[in-house]
């Protein structure tokens, strides 16, 4: 069973603080890591994707992957307004019948206030 | 060309009507979803194409019926469905196998009445 777990908040943070999403997946073949911010109405966008231990960071994005502890976040700096809305979290796996196929989290409701 | 086109944006049908939604994308990427999704839940996987081939398809009711023309186009054929199945309908593409992520289209709003 491959599990993504988020907690689903809502998260709430004062505009200019650090925001910091969290995820937790199930199996350990697990090979790619995905952030995507969902707008209320809206498609999910792609904001960062980590296949490697260690941090990855992109403007005020980081996204943080450790394998070990089978743990993905995302950080947000300097958290604007327009931050706010819903972060899924989705890990694939690129092997045999998986295909490529993206096993998505609940989310994670940010509300960044001014 | 970095986009995931989706039409129409907005459908409303009823429960004996025969409608398609449709999907195109120019980065030649040769996987190509469909996922439905309800309101304040994740995307659900529908169907994946690879190289034009339909390779999942996860027990999804006959009443949704997926055809991959070509690389480049993806429709859903829709007939006979019911309230429970209005959601946003969210076509994605990505290079082979998903490495660096789906692009996703815009989505249809699909309301059945």
């Amino acid at each position: 069973q491959k599990e993504v777990e988020q907690n689903s908040g809502p998260l709430s943070v004062p505009e200019g603080a650090i925001a910091s999403l969290n995820c937790t997946y199930s199996d350990r073949g697990s090979q790619s890591f995905f952030w995507y911010r969902q707008y209320s109405g809206k498609s999910p966008e792609l904001i960062m994707f980590i296949y490697s231990n260690g941090d990855k960071e992109d403007g005020r994005f980081t996204a943080q992957l450790n394998k070990a502890s089978q743990y993905v976040s995302l950080l947000i700096r300097d958290s604007q307004p327009s931050d706010s809305a819903t972060y899924l979290c989705a890990v694939s796996f690129d092997r045999g019948s998986t295909l490529g196929r993206l096993y998505f989290g609940r989310g994670t409701q940010l509300t960044v206030w001014p | 060309d970095t986009e995931v086109t989706q039409t129409p944006k907005h459908l409303v049908m009823g429960m004996t009507n025969k409608k398609s939604l449709k999907c195109e994308q120019h980065m030649g990427h040769r996987a190509m979803y469909w996922y439905k999704q309800k309101a304040k839940k994740p995307p659900e996987l529908m169907f994946v194409y690879s190289y034009e081939k339909l390779s999942i398809n996860e027990s999804v009711p006959s009443r949704f019926s997926p055809e991959c023309p070509n690389s480049s186009l993806l429709n859903l054929h829709l007939h006979a469905l019911q309230p429970e199945d209005s959601a946003l309908y969210l076509c994605a593409s990505s290079q082979d196998k998903g490495a660096g992520g789906y692009t996703f289209g815009s989505g249809t709003r699909l309301t059945v009445v």
